[in-house]
């Protein structure tokens, strides 16, 4: 398809496991974004970057959130360790260009649960 | 699939008539604002955008405004559908940076 992927649509994991979610952003995209989205809230900010360079990771909740980008393509978000409050729908969006005024466009997220 | 915004303000239309769905933006640096759908279970889907230059903009059925003086945008949806009915959230862009800052989201349902 087109539009950004997020795979797995689903996790579930128990506290202190290790997670990995990944995003494929639509083709040629320069810009991609990382939210988290809790049941009721729009979606928070986490990390940004302009193809291979993370250049915003200043929404990331703690050290053990680490989100990769090496190709500049694929992005895989980490989680260690993951706690209760890690629980939430993690969601990809990315955009054409960098610094000019472009919409993003979202992947479905990944629904994480931690039990 | 579970809801998104289970506790969300909600505004009721009957099918046929049009919404207007209201946000408050916080900084008056912002540049961009987006308008957002999102239906149970799916990502945000990209409505309409609209400049910080510009006061309106219209799309497919739907228009949106921008009032800077008092930092407020309104997305209005024409001859409203059953598939309209998800919640929507509207989203800014500050100047210089990147990152979306998206408002609370209003859920809007359709009556038949």
């Amino acid at each position: 398809g087109a539009g950004v992927s997020q795979s797995p649509r689903y996790k579930v994991a128990k506290r202190g496991q290790d997670v990995a979610l990944r995003c494929d952003p639509i083709s040629g995209h320069v810009s991609l974004f990382w939210y988290q989205q809790a049941l009721g809230q729009g979606p928070e900010f986490l990390t940004y970057f302009q193809n291979e360079a993370q250049l915003d990771k200043s929404g990331l909740p703690s050290d053990r959130f680490f989100a990769e980008r090496p190709e500049g393509s694929v992005s895989t978000l980490k989680i260690q360790r993951t706690q209760q409050e890690d629980s939430a729908v993690y969601l990809c969006a990315s955009s054409l260009r960098q610094n000019s005024n472009q919409p993003q466009h979202f992947g479905d997220g990944t629904r994480l649960s931690i039990l | 699939g579970e809801s998104v915004g289970l506790h969300l303000p909600t505004l009721s239309v009957q099918e046929g008539d049009n919404s207007i769905i209201n946000c408050a933006y916080s900084n008056s640096a912002s540049d961009y604002f987006i308008w957002y759908k999102q239906e149970s279970g799916k990502g945000p889907q990209f409505i309409i955008d609209i400049r910080s230059n510009m006061d309106k903009r219209q799309g497919q059925r739907v228009t949106v405004l921008l009032n800077k003086t008092v930092k407020h945008l309104s997305l209005q949806i024409a001859a409203t559908q059953p598939g309209d009915s998800a919640v929507y959230f509207c989203a800014e862009k500050i100047q210089g940076a990147q990152k979306l800052v998206f408002g609370q989201g209003t859920r809007l349902t359709i009556n038949p």
